[in-house]
């Protein structure tokens, strides 16, 4: 049982280029989050999804998007990469089919943007 | 709205004393979740304990405590003869019913010294 999956670990991107942070969970969970936290800051919620098919915003969804089309997969998608899109991205599941039991999180992705 | 305060930012204790990190949330909800996190240097974010608004029975796990006061909105952590091993950022987190809107407070950073 792999749990919420994320790669990559690590990545450096310069100014402008664009990449995809991939995250898989295989609990079968409905709701799948991004989160990223700023070096010794907490946590804040960037996109999210009840199901496949359905996404919403966060508190900090500018520069990125996401795309839910399997319940599997919720990648996030960062375009034209700025500095202040350094930080530590994480993807966190939660079962979604009746009470909450806490979210599932991945082991984070440490983004550099140079 | 939720919202979610730890207003220790910082706490250092030395190995075998006692530690408690305040947690105090608001909620209109009448029914509601309870969490703790657990950051610890390696990055990782690890589940501790899921309480719910129901249940105001304190719970012991080993050198960990929690308790959960309605009266006060408070969910207190304690550990009892802290050791190294705790040294870690805590993270309280409060979740509506159905676990859609997920609220993490800003976290306290526990340094515990030999």
């Amino acid at each position: 049982n792999a749990g919420v999956t994320q790669t990559p670990k690590f990545r450096i991107l310069k100014i402008g280029q664009s990449m995809t942070l991939q995250c898989a969970q295989d609990m079968n969970h409905n709701y799948m989050y991004w989160y990223r936290q700023d070096p010794g800051m907490g946590l804040k919620l960037i996109y999210y999804s009840v199901g496949a098919g359905i996404t919403d915003k966060g508190e900090v969804p500018n520069g990125y998007n996401v795309s839910r089309s399997t319940t599997e997969d919720f990648p996030l998608r960062l375009e034209l990469a700025a500095p202040s899109q350094t930080s530590v991205y994480f993807c966190a599941s939660e079962t979604g089919a009746g009470v909450p039991y806490g979210y599932t999180f991945g082991s984070g992705t440490r983004l550099t943007v140079v | 709205a939720q919202k979610v305060t730890q207003a220790q930012t910082e706490i250092s204790v030395v190995e075998k004393e006692d530690v408690t990190l305040d947690c105090v949330y608001e909620t209109r909800d009448t029914t509601y979740y309870l969490f703790w996190y657990k950051q610890p240097p390696s990055g990782e974010l690890v589940f501790l304990i899921r309480r719910n608004s129901f249940d105001e029975q304190n719970e012991i796990s080993g050198r960990y405590s929690w308790n959960f006061q309605k009266s006060t909105s408070s969910f207190n952590f304690t550990i009892t003869a802290s050791q190294v091993v705790d040294s870690a950022v805590y993270f309280c987190a409060l979740s509506d019913y159905y676990g859609q809107n997920f609220v993490f407070g800003p976290g306290t950073r526990l340094s515990v010294l030999p």
